[in-house]
């Protein structure tokens, strides 16, 4: 069974960086990319950006780039998310988790998706 | 930027009611539309993808629709492990997230 296991909450303070990681096992690592994705509290989805597990490609989102860096060990098949810069706006629960690729079926074609999701890491940011 | 809109953002039902819930596109994203249900204190998990397919034991009280821009999330019958709080999702291009639309017991 395919599992993605986060690292523990973290509290830092305002400018510091904060680094979470994410686990996986149950599928060959390097077959698939990972997502991270960050819920604030109360609030809705945001995604971060995807990292290839095959050839470290990675794709940021636009408000977070120079701030966030993805990267992945495929000796832990493990993925990481390292942000810098922390504010109070950073406070959220980080999520990693897995993209299934998109196929066509006949004349029409399907987006990838996500799953299974890591159970999240609270980063608190607090002075 | 595709940006994904969800309507209502809240909705009150009973147990046995049929409810949809939907998800519009700022321009057309053919089926390329996922759907996710998040309970408090969990992470999300994956109910539709591909517009209209169940994930794997997913109950098919659950059904997704549509193609373009707009995009429905129909619970035949509500139980009460339905309420939770729903999210659509685009991979059109660079993914986004709806908003998401909390589903109350009434």
């Amino acid at each position: 069974q395919v599992h993605l296991v986060q690292s523990g909450g973290e509290v830092r303070k305002p400018g510091a960086s904060v680094k979470v990681s994410c686990k996986a096992s149950g599928y060959t690592f390097t077959t698939y990319r990972i997502t991270w994705v960050r819920q604030a509290p109360g609030q809705g989805l945001e995604w971060m950006g995807s990292i290839s597990a095959y050839n470290g490609h990675t794709t940021y989102a636009q408000n977070l780039q120079g701030r966030v860096t993805l990267t992945t060990d495929t000796s832990t098949s493990t993925a990481h998310m390292e942000l810098r810069g922390l504010t109070s706006d950073d406070t959220a629960v980080y999520y990693c988790a897995r993209i299934v690729p998109g196929y066509c079926a006949g004349s029409r074609c399907y987006g990838d998706w996500v799953d299974p999701w890591g159970q999240g890491t609270l980063v608190t940011v607090s002075s | 930027d595709i940006q994904m809109t969800q309507s209502p953002s809240s909705v009150s039902a009973s147990v046995g009611d049929r409810v949809t819930l939907t998800c519009r596109a700022s321009q057309s994203i053919s089926g390329y539309v996922n759907w996710y249900q998040q309970k408090p204190g969990r992470a999300p998990e994956l109910l539709i993808f591909a517009t209209s397919t169940l994930q794997s034991g997913v109950p098919s009280r659950f059904i997704g629709s549509g193609s373009g821009t707009e995009f429905t999330l129909t619970i035949s019958s509500l139980l009460p492990e339905d309420f939770a709080t729903y999210y659509c999702q685009q991979t059109y291009s660079t993914p986004r997230f709806g908003q998401g639309t909390r589903l109350e017991i009434k």
